[in-house]
């Protein structure tokens, strides 16, 4: 069975800090990983996803995360924040696999807080 | 591209009525679609998954008689919540994939449902 774990519901950060965003997983298999933003009241983004290849992948709106097998990790940065990025951030993995109807399974969220 | 839509995106009803909520693929199309559900401040619960032409697969605890969902075309899901309470009361999430994607799902923008 999967598990996402991400570390502090809530993390405040100030304008032009470095956003620094925590996800660790556990999987029976190397798993693909998922990176989605929800904004208040709407549904989510993808931001960015790894499936294979190389294992830091960038996103849109300047984010960043890296696959770090041996630490089960797939951490969320961006250099500098805005206050456009202030949102809930959600981490998820799915179980690779050719047959469809594969089950993502989620983090409990982080909601990101941009100080001006 | 990727575009997934949902209807309506806020609907308020009196208890004991039903209430159809649609997600669409609008320019693509979904091999599988997913319902999930958000209570406030928490993480996205999956309900169930349908492949087009099939029956659901409800997840443990998800009552199917009570949350119909129809899969009927490769760009329309719909869910009806039948008989609704006010413990109905939630954020509803759709979500589609396509086989071959790399397991990316691609989410709505959700349906804010309130029971009187």
């Amino acid at each position: 069975a999967q598990s996402v774990t991400q570390l502090g519901s809530h993390v405040s950060v100030s304008e032009g800090a470095l956003v620094l965003l925590r996800c660790n997983y556990s999987s029976s298999v190397p798993p693909y990983l998922f990176w989605y933003v929800q904004y208040p009241n709407q549904g989510l983004q993808l931001l960015l996803k790894y499936t294979t290849g190389a294992t830091l992948v960038k996103g849109i709106n300047g984010f960043e995360a890296e696959f770090k097998k041996s630490e089960t990790s797939f951490h969320l940065t961006k250099p500098s924040a805005h206050m456009s990025d202030a949102a809930e951030y959600f981490c998820a993995v799915s179980e690779p696999s050719n047959n469809a109807g594969n089950m993502l399974t989620f983090g409990g969220g982080t909601r990101l807080m941009v100080k001006p | 591209g990727a575009v997934v839509s949902q209807h309506p995106s806020r609907v308020i009803c009196k208890s004991g009525t039903s209430v159809k909520i649609e997600c669409r693929s609008l320019d693509f199309q979904a091999t599988t679609m997913f319902w999930y559900r958000q209570f406030p401040k928490q993480s996205l619960m999956l309900m169930a998954t349908s492949n087009e032409g099939s029956k659901a697969t409800y997840e443990q605890g998800v009552e199917k008689d009570k949350f119909l969902i129809n899969h009927a075309s490769l760009t329309l899901s719909t869910l009806t919540v039948t008989s609704a309470h006010p413990e109905d009361s939630s954020f509803y999430i759709c979500s589609a994939r396509v086989r071959g994607w790399g397991d990316t799902q691609y989410f709505g923008p959700g349906t804010r449902l309130t029971v009187l």
